[in-house]
């Protein structure tokens, strides 16, 4: 089937350690995004992909950090340098947006990151 | 950047009754989408609405985009606790690419 997946779905990261949360995909889709959800609240976008070898900042990337080496697989580093590095973050992927009713994001199931 | 302001944040309704949640923008937007996230789960994607004035229909779910593109809004007819969730309008700018910024979201509780 095909999908998205997150892993891990639960990680404890020391302060002042660097992690990285893995994200995948084989539905083939063009962009991926980055997303950071707190509790009770809605989802920010940290960074997104277009298109392989590019990204662009989201509205809140200082601390974070992505590659996008291969079309299906798009990475987040949360760095040291992030002040409060707890939440929930999810990754979706997507066709190039057009007219069809089929662009909708598909999203992963999610990382729970938790600074210990 | 864009920006998509939802209302109410929080609504609670006995089982049967209706539910409504809205979402607006200063700008023009070039299409909105909905997504529902379970508790505890991912936000799954509901459906897009590009056209002015365009109306569609899912079972009990009813999405409208307004005539000026700036504002969006679901309802549910005769809530069921399965509906229980969180709603999510997401809205693509005229300039945005593919990036969506997405409303904060209104959690809707059903007392059964």
């Amino acid at each position: 089937d095909g999908g998205i997946t997150q892993s891990p779905k639960y990680l404890f990261r020391k302060e002042g350690q660097n992690v990285t949360l893995s994200c995948e995909q084989n539905l083939n889709h063009d962009a991926m995004y980055w997303y950071r959800q707190d509790p009770g609240q809605g989802l920010r976008l940290i960074y997104y992909s277009q298109i392989v070898n590019d990204f662009q900042k989201g509205d809140i990337a200082e601390g974070y950090s992505v590659s996008r080496e291969k079309k299906e697989s798009f990475p987040l580093t949360v760095t040291s340098a992030q002040k409060n590095p707890t939440a929930f973050y999810l990754c979706a992927s997507s066709f190039l947006q057009g007219l069809s009713a089929n662009y909708g994001y598909t999203f992963g199931s999610g990382t729970r990151l938790t600074v210990v | 950047g864009q920006q998509v302001m939802q209302i109410p944040q929080y609504q609670h309704v006995q089982e049967g009754e209706d539910f409504t949640t809205y979402c607006n923008s200063s700008t023009t937007l070039s299409n909105i989408q909905w997504y529902k996230q379970r508790p505890g789960g991912h936000p799954v994607f509901l459906i897009q609405l590009v056209k002015s004035g365009e109306v569609k229909k899912q079972k009990r779910l009813t999405f409208q985009f307004g005539e000026a593109k700036k504002n969006s809004s679901l309802h549910i007819t005769a809530t069921q606790t399965t509906d229980v969730g969180t709603y999510f309008c997401a809205a693509k700018g005229e300039t945005s690419g593919s990036r969506l910024t997405f409303g904060e979201g209104t959690q809707l509780t059903v007392n059964p």
